[in-house]
């Protein structure tokens, strides 16, 4: 069973340029949410997707946005970066079974940094 | 709006000593809560699951208990190793696996 992989593990952008995070989830898992954590704090929500669909979102401006891909894969986009953008980016997946609400496993994350 | 806080902020024990952790938060219609915990720079190991019908779970050294209607959560460590170093984030789950999380402990076990 393979787990939660993201990339890249780091990168270095300048204001106002855009970003692409990727992540693959966990086999067998159908949601993926994107968390942010800032240094010192703890992670905040972003969105999530169920079945390609967006099934939430945190309090995130839409700048912020997502696709989930039929094999569950994921990708994060941010546009027009800012440098309050900078932080650990995670990557989570769960299964939704409709009864019972998953337990979430994480990624390494991307670390972004903008200048 | 559900609010996280995790309480101390950082803690720091001697080699086999037992520690809680505590977790509280402002609103009690939650559908689970978990445990992880982060080293340094890394992202997150999931430790204990507890769904809102149950009051508690263990896992080798790791007691986690939930008592929803005070708002509450307490991790228990014993016989706590310096392998235990790391934060640790309790995040309260609300429908279909959306988490709210606390800035977590900060442990220190010291050889």
């Amino acid at each position: 069973e393979t787990g939660v992989t993201q990339s890249p593990t780091h990168l270095i952008k300048t204001r106002g340029q855009q970003v692409t995070l990727r992540c693959s989830s966990q086999s067998g898992h159908n949601t993926v949410s994107w968390y942010q954590q800032a240094l010192g704090q703890g992670p905040q929500f972003i969105f999530q997707y169920y079945r390609e669909e967006e099934n939430g979102r945190g309090n995130f401006p839409p700048r912020f946005s997502g696709l989930q891909f039929p094999n569950y894969s994921s990708e994060l986009n941010v546009n027009a970066l800012e440098l309050d953008d900078s932080a650990l980016y995670l990557c989570a997946s769960s299964l939704a079974t409709g009864v019972i609400d998953g337990e979430l496993f994480f990624g390494e994350g991307s670390r972004l940094t903008v200048l | 709006k559900q609010e996280v806080t995790q309480i101390p902020a950082a803690l720091s024990v001697p080699e086999g000593e037992n520690l809680v952790l505590n977790c509280s938060f402002t609103d009690s219609a939650i559908y689970n809560l978990q445990w992880f915990r982060q080293d340094h720079g890394k992202g997150l190991t999931s430790l204990l699951l507890i769904q809102s019908s149950q009051r508690e779970q263990t896992s080798g050294r790791l007691n986690a208990s939930l008592d929803k209607s005070s708002g509450r959560s307490t991790l228990y460590i014993a016989a706590s190793q310096p392998g235990d170093s790391a934060t640790y984030l309790c995040a309260v789950g609300l429908r279909q696996s959306k988490f709210y999380f606390g800035s977590g402990t900060k442990l220190n076990v010291k050889p």
